[in-house]
């Protein structure tokens, strides 16, 4: 079936450093793809999504490549700050309508 | 749109106890979402509703748990009787298909 594979953190990294989380999905069709983040004591928000092959998905200075060729959806950030400290998560949408498979998450700390 | 609502934010119940949350969807959304989140299972999704249907309760652990959608605007998971390993975040989202999730902001229950 679908699944989604994180790297696995915790990952830490200075303040103003590049980040970059890997995730890769196995998927029959074409699914979308979604970042999403948690900020500790509160839900999911979405971060950023794509929809077909080559897509970017672009927000807050997060940006993500949809790439068929090697089914990866890695997140990067050219500088990151200590509010960016929280737990994100990589998500695909099954073709089968509406539900979202989620990788088990990773947790970013960013130190100043 | 004030989002997705979830009430209570925070549940603390006794063993054997009744326990009911609630969710509020985004008014338009054809897609209910209820996800538990613990740090030893990370996000599973219990259940999900299209159009009020309950499509897939396979992830409902057990017959302890129920949920129903009685109309567009809300719903309810329900666990009788509960147990400390029910302590956890329990999330509600909805959607329309295909646009990605919009997630509440939770209810931590501690069953005691």
């Amino acid at each position: 079936g679908d699944s989604v594979t994180q790297m696995e953190g915790p990952v830490t990294l200075s303040e103003e450093a590049f980040l970059t989380i890997n995730c890769t999905y196995t998927a029959t069709g074409y699914p979308s793809l979604f970042w999403y983040v948690q900020y500790p004591g509160e839900g999911l928000q979405l971060l950023l999504k794509a929809t077909k092959a080559d897509d970017k998905g672009s927000n807050k200075g997060f940006e993500a490549t949809y790439r068929k060729e090697t089914t990866s959806f890695h997140l990067e950030k050219g500088s990151v700050q200590v509010s960016d400290s929280a737990v994100y998560f990589c998500a695909l949408g099954d073709n089968q309508g509406g539900k979202l498979i989620f990788g088990q998450g990773t947790e970013l700390s960013v130190k100043p | 749109d004030a989002g997705v609502i979830q009430s209570p934010r925070h549940e603390v119940t006794e063993m054997g106890q009744e326990v009911t949350l609630r969710c509020k969807p985004i008014s338009g959304h054809d897609y209910l979402f209820w996800y538990r989140q613990t740090m030893m299972r990370g996000l599973e999704l219990l259940i999900y509703f299209n159009n009020n249907v309950p499509i897939d309760d396979s992830g409902m652990p057990e017959d302890r748990f129920s949920a129903k959608m009685p109309n567009a605007s809300f719903s309810t998971l329900k666990i009788q009787p509960s147990e400390p390993r029910d302590s956890a975040v329990y999330f509600c989202a909805s959607s329309l298909q295909g646009e990605g999730y919009t997630f509440g902001s939770g209810t931590r229950l501690t069953v005691v």
